[in-house]
């Protein structure tokens, strides 16, 4: 049972082209996160979602936007896709942060594998 | 700002044996801490998530540690498997943000 769905898996795009991945829940999570992953990296975070709440990282090019219609759904959005921003994308939900709630943990989806010709 | 290492960066050994990963962190003021597998070109896969008042979690063949005084944690596998092999990361959520800090991983091979 898919709980937390991204699609699609593996996405091509053009240079400047822009593209949209798409991460839907099933577990009614509060927050939703999206990380860049490349090769033998750590996951970096973009930015996350507590309900309707937006939090962008800090060095998180403006570049990178994202919509959270709902609770299931959540976007992101790359406006031009530049060569670098070829990499793994990660979507992770959990039912609340650290901190306000004694149970917490990190669902990840597949990941959507983004390939920038 | 939380910092994370991993060490080893990479561990090779034959099937059966015990070992340990290793994971450093620099705020010893986390929330938790959660382990993540990863196998090549997926997602992460949790493995075990331990509370800041916890000293360990055991899940089968794992076992977590956590040592807040001394920023470590430590993933323990026994009886390796080949089937275990995959990277293996760790997340520390701390401070303000409340947001996990990731490890770049271990990558274990479990050779028969």
């Amino acid at each position: 049972d898919a709980m937390v769905i991204q699609n699609p898996r593996y996405q091509v795009t053009q240079f400047g082209k822009p593209v949209t991945l798409s991460c839907s829940q099933t577990l009614n999570h509060n927050v939703m996160y999206w990380y860049q992953q490349k090769s033998s990296q750590a996951p970096k975070l973009l930015f996350h979602y507590y309900d309707k709440d937006f939090n962008n990282e800090a060095d998180t090019p403006d570049n990178f936007q994202s919509r959270r219609p709902n609770t299931s759904f959540c976007f992101l959005d790359i406006r031009s896709p530049g060569l670098g921003d070829a990499a793994m994308y990660l979507c992770a939900t959990s039912r609340d942060l650290p901190g306000l709630a004694t149970s917490y943990e990190q669902y990840f989806g597949p990941g959507t594998r983004l390939t920038v010709t | 700002k939380q910092e994370v290492t991993q060490i080893p960066a990479a561990l090779s050994v034959p099937e059966g044996e015990n070992l340990v990963l290793n994971c450093s962190f620099t705020d010893s003021a986390i929330y938790n801490l959660q382990w993540f597998r990863q196998d090549p070109g997926k997602g992460l896969t949790s493995l075990l998530l331990i509370q800041s008042s916890q000293r360990e979690q055991t899940s089968g063949r794992l076992n977590a540690s956590l040592d807040k005084s001394s920023g470590r944690s430590t993933l323990y596998i026994a009886a390796s498997q080949p089937g275990d092999s995959a990277t293996y990361l760790c997340a520390a959520a701390s401070g303000g943000s409340y947001i996990p800090t990731f490890g770049r991983g271990t990558s274990l091979i479990v050779h028969p």
